[in-house]
């Protein structure tokens, strides 16, 4: 384990439905990140928090929204989601995201959106 | 933009041999840091060796050392001495330098090569 916790590991969901991922870092860090991961496709970063305020959105549809409470916790809720939302999710966390940290990474939740 | 390429989809390597992955990238700017993470079967990617691009030096990591080509914008890795727990997928890196800056800790990753150990 590298300290960053993410649940649910899977995740099934319909396009209509509401859900939330959930991300959790146990190693003193400010920043905290969300990435998809599609099959074929380079890891995309989406949203990037550091000291609890949100530093960079990338052109992310608003059917993800991100909340970040303090600098422990992260979530990514869902709502009216598309087939082609179907990926893994990573989280990841480092000190500083201003500075040249290494990022650590979460397990990833599967998302399947039917 | 800045854009990561990982031309090597899948690669193989028998136990105890050395492998190198390629990767190429593309960027108007002069500081930055390139790095290779891994990502096991269990999907924590963990890093692996990173490159500082003002070093002219290579990174090395035990086994792992890469042969990073600045002018012709290349970062290799090779793995010596190949193990089975190496077998992953492995995506190459880039981020601009922008200490203190408004750099907000943007990696551009590859599209990540699938290495396979044969015993």
């Amino acid at each position: 384990e590298t300290g960053v916790t993410q649940t649910p590991r899977h995740l099934v969901m319909g396009m209509t439905n509401k859900k939330s991922l959930k991300c959790e870092q146990h190693l003193g860090h400010n920043a905290m990140y969300w990435y998809k991961q599609s099959a074929k496709k380079p890891l995309e970063l989406m949203f990037v928090y550091n000291f609890k305020e949100q530093t960079e959105n990338n052109s992310v549809p608003s059917r993800f929204s991100p909340e970040c409470p303090n600098s422990s916790h992260l979530f990514l809720h869902l709502h009216t989601l598309q087939p082609e939302d179907s990926a893994l999710y990573l989280c990841a966390s480092s000190q500083d995201s201003r500075k040249i940290n290494e990022q650590f990474f979460g397990p990833g939740t599967r998302l399947t959106v039917l | 933009a800045q854009t990561v390429t990982q031309s090597q989809p899948e690669m193989s390597v028998q136990e105890a041999e050395t492998v190198t992955l390629s990767c190429t990238y593309d960027t108007s700017e002069s500081d930055y840091y390139l790095f290779w993470y891994k990502q096991p079967p269990s999907r924590q990617m963990i890093l692996v060796i990173r490159q500082e691009a003002y070093k002219q030096q290579n990174a090395t990591e035990n086994r792992f050392s890469v042969n990073f080509q600045k002018a012709a914008k290349s970062f290799s890795l090779k793995i010596s001495d190949s193990q089975l727990g190496d077998a992953a997928m492995y995506f190459c890196a880039y981020r601009i330098n922008n200490a203190g800056g408004t750099s907000y800790g943007k990696l551009t990753f590859g599209q990540g090569t699938i290495l396979t150990v044969h015993p």
